[in-house]
């Protein structure tokens, strides 16, 4: 399958620090990549869907300005959680679809955030 | 919208027997169904996947089955390794759209 990078796969910060967390298609161009949060146990959560050269779209709940996505290429979408508090500390993992007809999406391996 | 249920949330079993997950989903127009692995720390990884013309699909060990009027996908897994312990997923979605509901997840534990 295709390869999607996630960088960095762990992060330590102070509260009201910002962290950016980079999702790279390495072997295909993705026009909609995905972010999603994990708590403990528990399911996939989606946070927002971005797509090349538009504003992402987030779901309901999810606040845009605490959670800046930009997706300036065709291969590489960040996620900027900014004013970061202990709250926000979670898995957060990216998906990327190929720009192609196929349907699958490709996870990143994720990462863990950690707010102090 | 989409709802995807899945159980069990936990399945143990011994090393060489057979692991079955079952989901179920609400709408009707889903027609992409995915199965993802996720081990400890990791992003999810696509194990299998089975589009709604067709009724069953197989991997090696791993097989998937649906039953589209009955709204239900099962994951099968034969002759289970310790390797196979992780979390399962399993997801539906409809069209070319690609915004994948998912289930609440079974953690696979394999006993050696």
């Amino acid at each position: 399958g295709a390869v999607v990078s996630q960088h960095p796969s762990r992060v330590i910060c102070k509260s009201g620090t910002s962290v950016k967390i980079e999702c790279r298609s390495l072997d295909f161009q993705a026009t909609t990549m995905f972010w999603y949060r994990q708590f403990p146990k528990k399911s996939l959560m989606l946070m927002a869907t971005s797509n090349e050269g538009s504003k992402a779209t987030y779901e309901q709940g999810v606040e845009k300005d605490k959670f800046l996505i930009n997706h300036a290429s065709l291969t590489l979408s960040t996620l900027t959680v900014t004013s970061a508090h202990p709250e926000d500390s979670s898995f957060y993992i990216c998906s990327a679809r190929d720009q192609g007809a196929r349907t699958e999406a490709f996870f990143g391996q994720g990462t863990r955030l950690t707010v102090v | 919208g989409e709802n995807v249920e899945q159980h069990p949330s936990t399945l143990s079993v011994q090393e060489g027997d057979s692991a079955v997950i079952k989901c179920t989903y609400s709408d009707s127009a889903s027609n992409y169904f995915p199965w993802y692995k996720q081990e400890l720390g990791k992003g999810p990884q696509l194990i299998i996947d089975i589009r709604s013309n067709v009724g069953e699909k197989k991997d090696q060990r791993i097989a998937v089955t649906l039953n589209k009027t009955a709204k239900h996908f099962s994951l099968h897994i034969t002759e289970t390794q310790p390797e196979d312990s992780a979390v399962y997923f399993c997801a539906a979605s409809m069209g070319g759209s690609y915004i994948p509901t998912f289930g609440r997840g079974t953690s696979l534990i394999v006993h050696p």
